[in-house]
């Protein structure tokens, strides 16, 4: 019963490809982001979804695009890996309109660029 | 701009020791105060937060922080450190309703058994 998931845990690819990686929460939050962790494990939004709506967009190329068909849904498809995207990348959850509301992280995906 | 600022990045300690990690934050009005733990190939998980009443806020596996306003601080407590504590703390702040969070740069915690 896994509150929020993504898919895949790990993606290994090559510069230049596109790559997708999907977040889903089954606790019935309205909101959802997604996170980049980097190499010194700094952890910084990227976007931000209010029952499918963009909310946040934090100056991330746009090469990234995310995409929600519904509110339990988040996925993040990024175009022309460049060597700079290799991070781990968490999706969570919140209930909507309040920022003092716990967010729910996934586990992570750990996306390396060759 | 809005900013949160951990000082420690690296603490050992050995078990039993007492623990102190400082958070500070620069936010302009109300704040919203959080304090993450990520174990060793795990995901973040909640250990406590603070947005309103008594500053002294208890969370899970012992842990605790103190709000003070005027000094811009939530910095997290343990007074006995255990082995499984190691781990990476975040402490987060937000604001508004949009839930935007911002972390502080994370502590890498070591317990010696």
């Amino acid at each position: 019963d896994t509150a929020v998931s993504q898919t895949p845990k790990y993606l290994v690819t090559q510069m230049g490809n596109d790559k997708s990686i999907k977040c889903e929460q089954n606790l019935g939050h309205d909101t959802m982001y997604w996170y980049k962790q980097d190499s010194k494990k700094f952890l910084k939004i990227m976007f931000s979804y209010n029952n499918k709506e963009l909310i946040i967009n934090e100056t991330v190329p746009n090469r990234f695009s995310p995409k929600s068909p519904d509110k339990a849904h988040l996925n993040l498809h990024i175009n022309s890996l460049e060597l700079g995207d290799s991070a781990v990348y968490f999706c969570a959850s919140s209930q909507a309109g309040t920022s003092w509301k716990e967010q729910y992280f996934g586990p992570g995906t750990r996306l390396t660029v060759t | 701009a809005q900013s949160v600022s951990q000082h420690n990045h690296h603490v050992i300690l050995s078990e039993a020791a007492s623990l102190e990690l400082g958070c500070n934050y620069s936010y302009g009005g109300t704040v919203n105060l959080f304090w993450y733990v990520q174990y060793p190939g795990q995901h973040l998980q909640l250990l406590l937060k603070y947005f309103s009443g008594d500053p002294l806020v208890k969370g899970i596996k012992g842990f605790e922080a103190e709000f003070i306003k005027s000094k811009f601080s939530f910095n997290l407590r343990k007074p006995s450190v255990q082995w499984s504590d190691t781990a990476e703390y975040f402490c987060a702040a937000s604001s508004g309703n949009t839930g935007k969070l911002i972390f502080g740069q994370g502590t890498t915690l070591q317990v010696k058994p």
